[in-house]
């Protein structure tokens, strides 16, 4: 199995809203990531989990809160967002070593209203 | 940080043309330069990759050529077909505390005329 999965494709949530974001992957790798992508934009990261321990947070704000029950999962938990967090999140994943390949999962678009 | 600067944003060609973009980096520590393909509404795919012990590095109609002492390196994608008609991300990573945090450059949208 050499793909990142991710749930909920599509999510619309109010600024009151407590909602979570999944990703899941089964290639054994022991980083993984979260990324946030705005329209014609790159991707910019968020958290660095490395061996299911929060290694990088890229001064991320708290209402962002990530997760990683194991090696395979990772979660992003939302609460209180604002508008202008609508984007596409995307979950990567790579072994731990260094110069390693990052795979993608398909995204969850976000939208806050 | 890292900053990875990319151009162009944009390119448009005639099928069965080349196309090259270019990127430069800042960190000289950064050791290895993914490419990244992201067509429209789907997930970053890595194309092709390279890493800082070599200069080049060819996949069929995709090449990379790196320049440490410059601190550039380019994607050239020769024959060009209108599926690849993307937006492409070149990235670099540099050293970090478990796995490779990469950084992105700004894109180029890339336009293949049949």
């Amino acid at each position: 199995d050499t793909e990142v999965t991710q749930t909920p494709k599509h999510l619309v949530m109010g600024m009151t809203n407590k909602k979570s974001l999944k990703c899941e992957q089964h290639m054994g790798h022991r980083a993984m990531y979260w990324y946030k992508q705005k329209a014609k934009k790159p991707p910019e990261l968020m958290f660095v989990y490395s061996y299911e321990k929060l290694s990088i947070n890229e001064s991320v704000p708290s209402r962002f809160s990530p997760e990683c029950p194991n090696s395979s999962l990772l979660n992003l938990h939302l609460h209180a967002l604002q508008p202008e967090d609508s984007a596409l999140y995307l979950c990567a994943s790579s072994q731990e070593r260094r110069q390693e390949t990052q795979y993608f999962g398909p995204g969850t678009r976000l939208l806050v209203l | 940080g890292e900053n990875v600067e990319q151009h162009p944003s944009t390119l448009s060609v005639q099928e069965g043309d080349s196309a090259v973009i270019k990127c430069t980096y800042s960190d000289s520590a950064s050791n290895y330069f993914p490419w990244y393909k992201q067509e429209l509404g789907k997930r970053p795919q890595l194309i092709i990759d390279i890493r800082s012990n070599v200069g080049e590095k060819k996949d069929q109609r995709i090449a990379v050529t790196l320049n440490k002492t410059a601190k550039h390196f380019s994607l050239h994608i020769t024959e060009t077909q209108p599926e690849d008609s993307a937006v492409y991300f070149c990235a670099a990573s540099g050293a970090a505390v478990g796995g490779n945090m990469l950084t992105f450059g700004g894109g180029t949208r890339l336009m293949v005329k049949p």
